[in-house]
């Protein structure tokens, strides 16, 4: 069974602070590794892709990948009040048609 | 490039009517799949379809139906509606290759009372 797995939260990080969300993966030979982040009530935006190991930084984000860990993070750096979201961990499974979701991390951040 | 586009964004029904749900997907991207999202379960894979496809299913009943146009436009159908078939509607497109990034759409929000 292909899964990912996240910490539900929700996760309270003061503003300003580094924010830091992590998901396991089940797949070892998956290459493509994404983060989402919904708003209640919106759709999941993509906001980072990762594909091979280290990190991939995007402003305020940066994407770890660990593959011998199976291990995908996210860092919100300087977190801002407008951060405050649910974020989905995602993968492709190597030879798959589909993407697989976590159920989310829901992310306070507090004034 | 404008985004995915889902009609419509409201829909409320009775118990054993049947829906239908309709997706754009961006301009040149391929492939579209659908997803369920409640607040239980999370965004569970409906399927994918591809050059008018379906190349991927995931485990709901038969009740959940879909199909592609040659314009890459697909739509979902629901028969025989349950009331927990109530859920945000999502579809996502993408355009096949070794990059698998999805592109979602603001989703069908379906009540069903």
């Amino acid at each position: 069974q292909k899964e990912v797995e996240q910490n539900s939260g929700p996760l309270s990080v003061p503003e300003g602070a580094i924010a830091s969300l992590n998901c396991t993966y089940s797949d070892r030979g998956s290459q493509s590794f994404f983060w989402y982040r919904q708003y209640s009530g919106k759709s999941p935006e993509l906001i980072m892709s990762i594909y091979s190991n280290g990190d991939q930084e995007d402003g305020r984000f940066t994407a770890q990948l660990n593959k011998a860990s199976q291990y995908v993070s996210l860092l919100i750096r300087d977190s801002q009040p407008s951060d405050s979201a649910t974020y989905l961990c995602a993968f492709h499974p190597y030879r798959d048609d589909k993407i697989i979701f976590g159920k989310g991390t829901r992310l306070h951040i507090l004034p | 490039k404008a985004g995915v586009t889902q009609t419509p964004r409201y829909l409320i029904k009775t118990r054993g009517q049947q829906v239908t749900l309709s997706c754009s997907p961006i301009s040149g991207h391929r492939s579209v799949s659908w997803y369920q999202q409640t607040p239980g379960q999370g965004l569970q894979f409906l399927f994918e379809y591809f050059s008018e496809t379906q190349r991927n299913k995931g485990n709901f009943p038969g009740r959940f139906s879909g199909r592609q146009f040659s314009n890459s436009r697909s739509e979902m159908n629901v028969s025989t509606l349950e009331l927990g078939d109530s859920a945000l509607y999502l579809c996502a497109s993408h355009d096949p290759g070794q990059i698998y990034e999805q592109y979602f759409g603001p989703g069908t929000r379906l009540t069903v009372t």
